[in-house]
């Protein structure tokens, strides 16, 4: 199966300071979906993005589907930020496919 | 905006009673999912439903689960008789089929605790 990798593993910024993370899958997929986990443990549906660039406020993601990685770029961070951020891929209607997710702690 | 929910937030159960989790998809939706997660670990695939069938499962889906859609709003994940390792957050998920666009929606998650 598919696989997918998320990087760093554990991240913690200062408030106000930027982050990259980055998730790298092993074959092609057409859905690729970015969540934030909050602490009650919800989804929260942060992009569907299977290719190119959206933005929604501080948050933005990249994917570059010919070399199988996405990037999301979190600016001026908030304490609010911190939580799990899981990347997920699949094709079509198919299962999707979690990585391990970036623990991300904010520091006021 | 629609969304998906479901029910009970929290189910406390003992080791070896049978455990219905419900979820009402969006309402449009015709591909439907099911995730867990135990604690601290990655979300994984249960298994996926579509036109009144199994479309996919994991090997996780084995023979104490099954997956019902009732009525035309509700989809169901019946464990019937729950073990230890049963306890996670249980996700439900829904896409829509002809809009070409294959995001899936998740609910807020069931949180089973089995003693």
């Amino acid at each position: 199966g598919i696989q997918v990798e998320q990087s760093p593993p554990d991240l913690i910024l200062q408030e106000g300071a930027n982050s990259t993370l980055r998730c790298n899958f092993s074959d092609s997929v057409n859905n690729l979906q970015w969540f934030h986990q909050n602490p009650w443990g919800q989804l929260i549906n942060l992009f569907y993005i299977p290719s190119g660039t959206k933005q929604n406020g501080r948050l933005s993601a990249t994917t570059v589907a010919t070399e199988r990685y996405s990037l999301l770029y979190i600016s001026s961070s908030q304490t609010t930020d911190s939580g799990v951020y899981f990347c997920a891929v699949g094709a079509g209607r198919r299962a999707l496919t979690f990585g391990s997710g970036t623990r991300l702690q904010v520091q006021p | 905006e629609p969304e998906v929910t479901q029910t009970p937030s929290h189910q406390v159960t003992q080791m070896g009673q049978e455990v219905i989790l419900r979820c009402v998809p969006i309402s449009n939706h015709l591909y439907f999912y099911w995730y867990r997660q135990i604690l601290g670990q990655k979300v994984e695939f249960l298994v996926s439903f579509y036109n009144n069938e199994i479309s996919e499962k994991s090997e996780i889906f084995d023979d104490q689960f099954s997956v019902e859609r009732p009525d035309g709003s509700n989809f169901t994940l019946k464990i019937r008789s729950t073990k230890l390792e049963d306890s996670a957050m249980y996700f439900c998920a829904s896409s829509d089929v002809g809009s070409g666009n294959n995001e899936q929606f998740f609910g807020p998650g069931t949180r089973l605790t089995v003693l």
